[in-house]
């Protein structure tokens, strides 16, 4: 069952804020939003992840709406490196299975 | 953060054969282990679940008898594809998890291409 929904695909300028969104309109209130991206044929990296309050690292911004429905992941200044998958995932704790969908292509254009 | 490696990193085989792949966490101790299958285009596919010293846990429509687990160690899982065809050509990754504060989250590997002729 598919808990998140994201577009299929995104472009993004060099040097642009990249706002990928995500749906998770059943999500529990224990359920965590995970973010992770996969390069191609490289295996998959954590991103960041949030419960219902912002949060930021040194890669990403995460921002949750407060009904927590969605998301959007925020990589302020896209770089080519970028370009990858980028994956959104809701579990209920870090010890649950990651269960990924189709994700987000995102292409970083020069 | 932790790492996990994986070995081979590729691997090309004949058909009927058996092909081993490793998964280590090189830097802590991974009470779990997780196997993906992922085809071209695809996202990936959640194969088994492993436990330390326990029998894998596999997921719905996965032979157990095809893809044998074993997670003997804290810090090494393997998966072994028992008399491989070229359909499981495909991208394989596992990730790791182990307890703690610091590495209660999931680490992956960097995958393992299996191309079967």
């Amino acid at each position: 069952d598919a808990k998140t929904t994201q577009p299929p695909s995104m472009d993004c300028a060099e040097g642009r804020a990249a706002n990928l969104p995500c749906n998770h309109s059943t999500i529990s209130g224990n359920e965590y939003v995970y973010w992770y991206r996969q390069i191609h044929s490289q295996g998959p990296q954590y991103i960041i992840h949030g419960l219902k309050n912002n949060e930021t690292n040194e890669m990403a911004s995460l921002i949750i709406t407060e009904d927590r429905k969605s998301s959007t992941l925020i990589l302020p200044h896209a770089t080519l490196r970028d370009t990858a998958v980028y994956y959104c995932i809701v579990r209920v704790t870090s010890y649950d299975k990651v269960i990924f969908g189709p994700g987000t292509s995102l292409s970083v254009i020069p | 953060g932790a790492v996990v490696s994986q070995h081979p990193s590729r691997v090309i085989c004949k058909s009927g054969t058996s092909v081993k792949i490793e998964c280590r966490s090189l830097d802590f101790q991974a009470t779990t282990m997780f196997w993906y299958r992922q085809f071209p285009k695809q996202s990936l596919m959640l194969m088994a679940t492993s436990n330390e010293g326990s029998k894998a846990t596999y997921e719905q429509g996965v032979e157990k008898d095809k893809f044998l687990i074993n997670h003997a160690s804290l810090t090494l899982s393997t998966l072994t594809v028992a008399s491989a065809h070229p359909e499981d050509s495909s991208f394989y990754i596992c990730s790791a998890q182990g307890g703690g504060v610091s590495y209660n989250e999931q680490f992956f590997g960097p995958g393992t291409r299996l191309t079967v002729l």
